[in-house]
């Protein structure tokens, strides 16, 4: 039950592109087409942005995507405004009713 | 809409027991998997522990397994995590989160109660 890899932090001026990277293995992230991402505002509960890889449930802006290849998954955010900075989290299950998470990317708009 | 209230946090010694709950509202409460989640002051997300929609299924992470029970009474909307034995580490907020129907992740957050374990 390792964390996924994610940078610390990452930063992008208004309207730039930003992508966010989450490297595991072929036991989670690799393995099954089930990572989702959340936003997290400081003191807030987390936010589902993107699930099952790549879809974005009701709501979320189409600014927000997702990708994978391999044992790594991307979030890719663009268009970039002052509200999407926050902290970013990935997830994957990780088989027998487990997930694990990445440690978490600081977005910083500058 | 879906709900999630948690409940029970507090501060305790270490050796201690804590049970937190998580009243649900807004769905079929039977019919979906629950998690705890915690997170550490200024640090990442942990997954916890999960329950099927009926109960039968627990699944721990290494971190807590022995030590805490997750449950629910799905007559009453309600999920709990019956902690023992804890230790410094375990200070956190948790979170209930509640799964969709597939095994992606977690769909709804409730706010989360702070657990401190400190002497």
């Amino acid at each position: 039950q390792s964390a996924l890899t994610q940078p610390a932090s990452v930063s992008g001026s208004p309207g730039q592109s930003i992508t966010i990277s989450c490297t595991g293995t072929s036991s989670d992230v690799g393995g099954y087409n089930l990572v989702s991402w959340y936003q997290q505002h400081p003191d807030k509960a987390p936010k589902l942005m993107i699930y099952e890889g790549t879809k974005r449930p009701s709501g979320v802006s189409n600014r927000f995507s997702g990708s994978k290849s391999g044992n790594t998954a991307s979030l890719t955010i663009s268009g970039l405004q002052a509200d999407d900075e926050a902290n970013y989290y990935c997830c994957s299950y990780a088989g027998s009713s487990t997930w694990v998470f990445g440690g978490g990317t600081k977005l910083t708009v500058l | 809409e879906v709900q999630l209230l948690e409940s029970g946090g507090g501060l305790v010694q270490p050796g201690e027991s804590l049970r937190l709950s998580c009243a649900a509202s807004g769905f079929t409460f039977t019919n979906y998997a629950m998690s705890w989640v915690r997170q550490a002051p200024g640090l990442g997300l942990e997954w916890v522990s999960a329950i099927s929609g009926s109960g039968g299924t627990t699944n721990y992470a290494d971190s807590v397994k022995g030590r805490f029970t997750i449950g629910r009474d799905n007559s009453k909307n309600t999920l709990s995590l019956q902690m023992n034995s804890l230790r410094a580490e375990d200070t956190a907020v948790y979170y209930c989160a509640k799964h969709p129907s597939a095994n992606w992740g977690f769909d709804y957050w409730g706010q989360g109660t702070l657990v401190t374990v400190s002497s």
